[in-house]
Parts: structure tokens; sequence; C-alpha cells
């Protein structure tokens, strides 16, 4: 079945700096790939997804990359700010249209 | 507002009482969803609702059963909750099923003594 592994668990950046947090996915037949946030003691938001035909996708300071010969895509969050510390999840569809999620990365904005 | 809501937000029970966490969204979606969420595992699908009368098993769905009798509605319930079932549970909606975005409720810790 779909296996979406993450790295890293745990990501600390100086404000203002980049953060780039990386999934890989199994599934060949995969074709739905978002990311959700996590504040703390709140439920998970989507921040952004991507589906399979496209490799990229931008939201403000938020973007999202696609490698499906790879099978990686990755999150790049530009110009930090405290309010982006926060736990972020990965997910992928599977070819019964089921979503798996990776365990998830701690993100720290340093001041 | 548009909303998926919980209850109880917290809860602690005791080895095999039979417990029920409410679910409840005000989007009309069709698609309703059950996580547990653990240290160092992430989010796991335990049961999830494609429309009423409609359910089916996640990854995770031993010692756990649901019901859909509304569109509106999607208990979860724990006949004889064990301690491997403490965690934070989170109910989550959709329109159109898993490929859209979830809308996720607030959470539900839950921890069986």
């Amino acid at each position: 079945g779909e296996n979406v592994e993450q790295h890293p668990s745990t990501l600390s950046v100086q404000e203002g700096d980049s953060a780039v947090i990386k999934c890989t996915y199994s599934d060949s037949a995969s074709n739905y790939f978002p990311w959700y946030k996590q504040e703390l003691g709140k439920g998970p938001q989507l921040i952004i997804d991507i589906r399979s035909n496209v490799g990229e996708k931008k939201d403000q300071r938020i973007a999202v990359t696609l490698n499906k010969t790879a099978k990686h895509f990755s999150l790049h969050i530009t110009e930090t700010q405290p309010e982006d510390s926060a736990v972020y999840f990965c997910a992928g569809s599977n070819r019964d249209d089921k979503i798996i999620f990776g365990k998830g990365t701690r993100l720290h904005i340093l001041p | 507002e548009a909303q998926v809501t919980q209850n109880p937000r917290y809860l602690i029970t005791v080895t095999g009482k039979k417990l029920t966490v409410t679910c409840s969204q005000n989007m009309n979606h069709e698609y309703m969803s059950w996580y547990r969420q653990d240290p160092g595992l992430g989010l796991r699908q335990i049961y999830y609702s494609m429309n009423v009368e409609v359910t089916d098993k996640g990854d995770v769905p031993e010692g756990y059963k649901v019901s859909r009798k509304e569109k509106r509605n999607f208990p979860l319930i724990l006949e004889s909750p064990s301690p491997n079932q403490t965690s934070l549970y989170f109910c989550a909606s959709s329109l159109g099923g898993s490929l859209n975005e979830q809308f996720f409720g607030p959470g539900t810790r839950l921890t069986v003594l």
C-alpha cells in the first residue's frame, strides 16, 4: 500500500529564512498531494495542495513542488514568520483514493 | 460559521466503559472521516463515510464503530475502550470525497485508564 515518508521530523529556522519540508511516496498511482498545518491545540488545516498534472504551485509565501518521476514533493515557506510555527503534515492519495498522511514536521521559527 | 464540532473535547475514562464521541458538520458535506493522532505516528484513519448509511474501514478500525444515520453527524463509538486507545481524535469532513480539502474538528483528547 501507499507509504508517505516525511523529513525532517523537527526543523528550526531563523525568522525571515526559508523552510523546506520533503516527502516521498511509494504508490505510482498517487495523484493528489495536500499539505496541512496544525497549530497548537487545533485541528489540521489545509494550506496548499497539488495534483499530479502540475509540477509546482504557489500561494504567496508558500509553494509546493512535485516530482512524479522521483516520487517526491516538497513544501517551501519563504520569509518565515513567528506564526508559521506549527506542525506540518504532507499526504498522498493511494490507488483506492484514500489519503495517507506523513508523520509530521514540527517547525520552529526562531526570533 | 462553517465548522466541524466534536464533543467532548477532553475525556478520561476507564477500561471497558462504553463511550461515544460525537461529530457534527454544518457544511452539507457527503464525506466524513475519523482519525487518531499519536506522537511519532502522524494521522491515521479509523473509519470514513462517503454518504448517509455508507461507512468503511480505514487503516486502524479495530476497537471502533461508527454510524452515519444523518448527513451532518458521524459519531465514533468505543464499545470497550482499552488503554491503547488513549489518543487525540479528529473528525473531518469534505465535499466530494477524500481527494478534496478536508475540514477538521478541534480534536478530542481521550485517556483510557
